[in-house]
Parts: C-alpha cells; sequence; structure tokens
C-alpha cells in the first residue's frame, strides 16, 4: 500500500465548480505539503502544514484553500475551480529533521474545462 | 524564491554518463535534495547533500559546493529506465526551511 495516497487520480471538470483534492498519509509525518506541477514551472507550493493546527500560505495559495483535518489527512480545496487550475496536483509528507526527503503522492491529474 | 537553476533537456545514450548541473541563490544554506520523476509520476528521492563533497549511490552521485552554490548529479552507465525529470531542490533558512524545486532537467536516454 503507497504511504502517501492522493484521490482522486484524475478528475475533469467545469468552470466554477468546487472541488476537493483529498490526500492521507501513513508514514506518521507531522508536514504536509500541497504542490502544482506545470511544464517548465516545476513545483510550487500552494499550501503547508507542519502540524493538525498549523497552517500555512505558500508562493500561489490564491483561490486555494486547506483543511488539516488528522495528522494523516491534509485536504486541498478549489472553491470556484478556473482553467488556469488546470495542472498536476502533489500531496507531500516530511518527517521532522532537515536530512529528510519529501515523499510524494501519485498526483491528481486536474482539468478545468 | 531561491533562484535554483538548471537545463532544460539533456540527452545521453545509453551506457554513457551524463553531469546535471544545479546552481542556487540563497539564504541560510541547510541542504540539498535530488529527486527523479518519470512522466506523470510522483518524484522519488535520490540523493541528499548538505556538507561539500561527493555522495555516491551506485550508478548516482551528487556534488555540492556550498561556497558556489553549485551541485551536480552524475548518471553513470545509463540505461533507458534512467530516462525522466531530475529536479533540485534546496532546503533554506530564508524559505522557512521549506525545500524550493528547480524546473527540472529533462534526460532522454537513447539506443
Amino acid at each position: 500500500d503507497a504511504d502517501v495516497t492522493q484521490t482522486p487520480r484524475n478528475r475533469i471538470t467545469k468552470t466554477g465548480k468546487r472541488i476537493m483534492l483529498e490526500c492521507s498519509q501513513t508514514k506518521g509525518h507531522d508536514r504536509m505539503y500541497w504542490y502544482r506541477q506545470d511544464p517548465g514551472l516545476g513545483l510550487r507550493l500552494i499550501y503547508y502544514s507542519f502540524d493538525v493546527k498549523d497552517i500555512n500560505k505558500g508562493e500561489i495559495s490564491d483561490g486555494y484553500s486547506v483543511s488539516r483535518q488528522a495528522q494523516a489527512k491534509f485536504s486541498l480545496s478549489l472553491e470556484s475551480a478556473i482553467p488556469n487550475q488546470t495542472a498536476l496536483y502533489f500531496c507531500a509528507t516530511e518527517g521532522g529533521n532537515s536530512n529528510q526527503p519529501q515523499h510524494f503522492g501519485d498526483g491528481t491529474r486536474l482539468s478545468i474545462l | 524564491g531561491q533562484n535554483i537553476d538548471q537545463p532544460t533537456e539533456m540527452t545521453a545514450t545509453e551506457g554513457a554518463i551524463v553531469q546535471i548541473n544545479c546552481t542556487y541563490q540563497t539564504s541560510g544554506f541547510n541542504g540539498l535534495f535530488w529527486y527523479q520523476q518519470h512522466a506523470g509520476e510522483a518524484p522519488t528521492f535520490l540523493s541528499y547533500n548538505v556538507l561539500d563533497g561527493l555522495e555516491e549511490k551506485g550508478r548516482f552521485s551528487s556534488f555540492l559546493s556550498r561556497s558556489k552554490g553549485y551541485s551536480y548529479l552524475l548518471l553513470k552507465e545509463l540505461q533507458m529506465k534512467d530516462s525522466a525529470s531530475y529536479l533540485c531542490a534546496v532546503r533554506a533558512l530564508s524559505n522557512d526551511y521549506k525545500l524550493s524545486f528547480g524546473a527540472g532537467t529533462t534526460v532522454t536516454v537513447r539506443a
């Protein structure tokens, strides 16, 4: 079983719809992240959480919101989707030491029509 | 951002060696990571450097020079399955110890 699970894996929806992407982990990590990846732009941070009561905006948080329901769960919402939010979205987790890498989920491919 | 630069694309022949360079500008450097990402898949961790020098892991090695703000990933004995994007990521105090990612280098291995 995957340590970091994202659902759904693929989603096609229409402009203006509300969408929730979910992420759950079994690694016991406190730190969780949401990124989007666009061709030529690499991974850009949307939101991050260092523990259940901690939520922080990343570099491109406009149009997104998050909820950290438990240590293991971190969901990303698009309140009113727009076409330029079409991208590949990744959730990642990280342990508390600086030498530990981030572990990524398999991604959600989101298309907004 | 942390101004992380890496070449966009590289092509090499099966069995050869390829070196992917990464340069960065940051304050309070706290480590550099290399990830491999196959098309449409999740990035997977390859290597970590925090001190100057070379770290070797089988066919892959990574080098760091903190004074030059420079790292490279060396892939030896290239195989077709090494065709992927390689991401350089830097952790720094200036970014609240979060990772900042380069745009990635797409390596194509040809027979």
